[in-house]
């Protein structure tokens, strides 16, 4: 069966920190790759999805995430983080041709102004 | 344009009462899917509809809970006999085109706001 693990369950940084997030996935075959973004009293939007080519997938906002396959992993960078990006981050994955998409547990970003 | 609606936005009931949640899709999209999400935890997948039919059902924890599409757009997932534990909030989404299709043509998925359930 699929999952997503986020290790981070919640972390706090200061502004202009660098940001990364970590999340490894369990599927033996192809997989599509999400990071959503929860913001305070909104509903998830997606921030970057990887579905072939370039691993490393820019995305909104300045993030982007590096799949390596060999590892599994997804992880979410921001070279700077601002205080506006305090959210709640959710990796995810598909197989290819599945419908239901397999969310992690979520990593609460908290940033100091 | 406007994104996927859900309501009510809050439902508060009893246990063992009824409770009907809508899904309005986003104009033009053929898929909807429904996800429960609990305190603390990521979204979990409950069913999937491509047109009128329920093309996954595989998430729904048991018999108490059934959805429809019977026009091919709005969605209602539907509750019977709730628990406490049955409270989350109900995510609802849609896609331009089902899944399946590989690589870059793949459809994202577009979440409304929720329906947040409290069984009291």
């Amino acid at each position: 069966a699929q999952s997503v693990s986020q290790h981070n369950h919640h972390v706090i940084l200061s502004e202009a920190a660098s940001l990364e997030l970590g999340c490894n996935y369990s599927y033996g075959g192809t997989v599509n790759l999400f990071w959503y973004v929860q913001y305070p009293g909104q509903h998830l939007q997606l921030l970057l999805k990887y579905f072939s080519g370039d691993p490393l997938v820019k995305g909104i906002k300045g993030f982007e995430a590096e799949f390596i396959k060999s590892k599994f992993s997804f992880n979410l960078r921001k070279p700077s983080v601002q205080w506006s990006d305090t959210a709640e981050y959710f990796c995810a994955v598909t197989a290819v041709s599945a419908s239901k998409i397999i969310f992690g547990s979520g990593t609460r970003l908290s940033i100091r102004p | 344009g406007a994104g996927v609606s859900q309501t009510p936005s809050n439902k508060v009931t009893e246990k063992g009462k009824y409770v009907e949640l809508r899904c309005d899709p986003i104009s033009g999209h053929t898929a909807i899917y429904w996800y429960r999400q609990s305190l603390g935890q990521g979204p979990e997948f409950l069913i999937y509809f491509q047109g009128t039919g329920a093309a996954d059902d595989s998430g729904l924890p048991n018999d108490r809970f059934f959805a429809v599409r019977p026009e091919g757009s709005v969605s209602t997932l539907k509750i019977q006999r709730t628990e406490r534990g049955d409270s989350a909030v109900y995510l609802c989404a849609s896609s331009l085109t089902p899944p399946g299709l590989a690589g870059d043509l793949q459809e994202t998925q577009y979440f409304g706001p929720g329906t947040r359930l409290l069984v009291l």
